[in-house]
């Protein structure tokens, strides 16, 4: 079975970092690559941004290019996203999901959320 | 990057209503369109792919239209799980976009 598994959620104060993680399982993780969506508190979902975990290629959406980072460990299978200094807005959920080109995502993982509070 | 506007932002409607979901595109994207259901807790869920295409295990009263610039999800009897967030999503060039969302309510 197609599986992405990510990390439990983070409470963490304005300035702090944090990672999450995304693991991969039941398919050839270097083979696709992995998006990651912003869910924002009653908001729609937002496309942050894609790594191909082959070649380590990552493309930033315009909104959050130089406010995250996406990379990945293809060791372990397992893509991250991090943030060096967190603010109050970055709260939100944030899924991982295997990207199949022009026909969108087709698995996600289960979310992580983030809480950013002072 | 390409703009979706999908409309309406909400409706209201009954079990065994026939909705219709539309989403337009900033410009062309062929077929490469995606729609997804979305509820509070879980992941998204993808429903159906380039345009017109049932993703495996999703009924079949969904069913999905369009191409270039205009798309619609049509639910054609609604049920009682069905009541959630739906989205659009270009997988034309990346970035791939999603459009805002349509809350489908029980009237």
């Amino acid at each position: 079975e197609v599986q992405l598994v990510q990390s439990g959620a983070e409470v963490k104060k304005p300035g702090e970092s944090v990672k999450i993680s995304c693991e991969g399982s039941g398919y050839t993780f270097t083979k696709y690559w992995i998006a990651w969506v912003r869910q924002m508190p009653g908001k729609g979902l937002e496309w942050m941004g894609i790594i191909y975990p082959g070649d380590f290629d990552t493309r930033y959406s315009p909104s959050f290019q130089g406010q995250v980072t996406i990379s990945v460990d293809k060791s372990i299978s397992t893509a991250y996203l991090q943030w060096s200094s967190l603010k109050a807005s970055d709260t939100a959920i944030y899924f991982c999901a295997r990207v199949l080109v022009r026909h969108g995502l087709d698995v996600w993982g289960q979310g992580t959320t983030v809480t950013v509070s002072s | 990057d390409i703009q979706m506007t999908q409309s309406p932002s909400s409706v209201s409607a009954s079990v065994g209503d026939r909705v219709t979901i539309t989403c337009r595109a900033s410009q062309g994207i062929s077929g490469w369109l995606a729609w997804y259901q979305l509820k509070p807790g879980k992941a998204p869920k993808l429903l159906i792919y380039a345009a017109s295409n049932l993703q495996g295990g999703v009924p079949s009263r969904f069913s999905g239209s369009g191409s270039g610039t205009d798309f619609t999800l049509t639910i054609s009897s609604l049920q009682p799980e069905d009541f959630a967030t739906y989205y659009c999503l270009q997988a034309d060039t990346f970035p791939y976009t999603f459009g805002q969302g349509t809350i489908l309510e029980i009237k």
